[in-house]
């Protein structure tokens, strides 16, 4: 059972333009949800992430959006630039008592930003 | 960027064979993580360490194996490869218990053929 979600598998937008990734989550535990990029033949590198106690956060040209009653996050990113191009994985963990840091991924999109 | 490095970066190996990957960091960080990713399902935690000899299973853990004798060092090893186990494999570390960003090393690209 996917925990979380991302069914958008790829995105093409156009340069300046604004690109909106999505993210769904089944489990109302998960209080902690971040956003990772990943160039081909790289590591994922963290981008921005958000509590549950927020529901918006912002850095730079990335924000990324919660709404806890739909279990759906957003990441934005204004303007799109070609070197944005990349897939995008949202990712969520649950403190819990020891707070091990286990992260659920989702699938991942994969996001064209054209000159 | 974290000191994390991964080794080998390539194998091809055959099916049944034992194989074992290296993760080494360099930040002294306390948390270590084993991942694969695979086309459809984003990355998945196979096993993670909270300490020396402390491991824990992650959620696609059958047939791996892991063990760390150090800090720096996390090794994750497949004791009968098989097909399905055709992956690449991410190692990540995390330091505070209060912090929840992971961060990645370059990843191990596994053949078994």
């Amino acid at each position: 059972d996917q925990q979380v979600k991302q069914n958008s598998p790829s995105l093409s937008v156009q340069e300046g333009r604004i690109s909106i990734l999505n993210c769904d989550y089944t489990n109302s535990m998960f209080d902690y949800f971040l956003w990772y990029k990943k160039y081909p033949a790289e590591g994922p590198t963290f981008l921005i992430s958000i509590s549950s106690i927020k529901d918006k956060n912002e850095d730079g040209r990335f924000t990324v959006f919660l709404n806890k009653s739909a279990k759906h996050l957003s990441l934005h990113i204004v303007p799109s630039q070609p070197g944005d191009s990349a897939v995008y994985f949202c990712a969520a963990s649950g403190r819990g008592s020891s707070n091990t840091g286990k992260l659920i991924f989702g699938q991942g999109t994969t996001l064209q930003v054209k000159p | 960027d974290a000191g994390i490095t991964q080794s080998p970066r390539h194998k091809v190996t055959e099916t049944g064979t034992p194989v074992t990957l290296r993760c080494h960091q360099t930040e002294n960080h306390r948390y270590m993580y084993w991942y694969r990713q695979d086309p459809g399902h984003g990355l998945r935690l196979i096993h993670y360490s909270y300490g020396v000899k402390d491991t824990d299973k992650g959620e696609v853990s059958d047939g791996y194996s892991v063990s760390r004798s150090k800090t720096e060092d996390f090794l994750l090893t497949l004791e009968s490869a098989t097909s399905s186990q055709t992956s690449v494999y991410f190692c990540a570390i995390k330091g505070a218990v209060a912090v929840d960003e992971q961060y990645f090393g370059p990843g191990t690209r596994l053949t078994v053929t």
